[in-house]
């Protein structure tokens, strides 16, 4: 079946970088779509892009441009995330999604927890 | 952008209650929204798409409808494990967008 395992949470400090990654197993990564989004408690949950595994292709909501870069291994089917000079705004579940029967976020990883703080 | 307007923010019932959530665009989508469940912790369930489809395994006391810019997500009889977090999505145009979500809570 559908899987996308999603790495640990992530303690990082304010102007740093993360990487982020998303592995997945049980469908043609090639020929898929994977989207991450982002979930702050009230905001509710935020599209970032979506990565076209295929040929790398990409899509950002243009809040993300400049503070997410979306990639892929499809050697491995895992797509990763990339999230630069990280502030207080950026802490946040991140979550990585598989389009599936028309619907851009039909498979979901678990999550990943990341903090930012010195 | 569009945004999607969801209401109510919280929501109490009883166990075998049917309750009405509501979501309302900001321009016609197309009958393009889907509904899902979080429980805490957890990922997202795609539970509905494209307004009243629904996914393999959503029981059949979750419903959706709607047109334009309305659409509405209801469950009849309401059961323990249906107490979670619920959110529209919009997916007819980019940014895809979400509502603020809906906590159904027990009374």
């Amino acid at each position: 079946q559908v899987k996308l395992l999603q790495s640990g949470a992530e303690l990082v400090k304010p102007g740093a970088s993360v990487k982020l990654s998303c592995k997945t197993s049980g469908f043609t990564f090639s020929t898929s779509y994977m989207s991450w989004l982002k979930q702050v408690p009230g905001p509710s949950i935020e599209w970032i892009g979506w990565i076209y595994a295929g040929d790398g292709g990409t899509n950002y909501n243009q809040k993300f441009k400049g503070k997410a870069t979306l990639t892929v291994d499809k050697s491995s089917s895992t797509a990763y995330m990339d999230l630069s000079s990280l502030t207080s705004e950026d802490a946040a579940v991140y979550f990585c999604a598989r389009a599936g029967n028309g619907v851009p976020f039909a498979y979901w990883g678990q999550g990943t927890l990341v903090t930012v703080s010195s | 952008d569009i945004q999607m307007t969801q209401s109510p923010p919280s929501l109490s019932a009883s166990l075998g209650d049917k309750v009405t959530i509501t979501c309302q665009a900001s321009q016609n989508i197309n009958k393009y929204i889907a509904w899902y469940q979080q429980k805490p912790g957890k990922a997202p369930r795609l539970l509905i798409r494209y307004t009243s489809t629904l996914e393999s395994g959503t029981p059949s006391r979750f419903s959706g409808s709607g047109s334009g810019r309305d659409y509405s997500f209801s469950i009849s009889n309401v059961e323990s494990e249906d107490i979670a977090s619920y959110y529209c999505l919009q997916y007819d145009n980019l940014p895809y967008t979400f509502g603020a979500g809906t906590k159904l809570e027990l009374k």
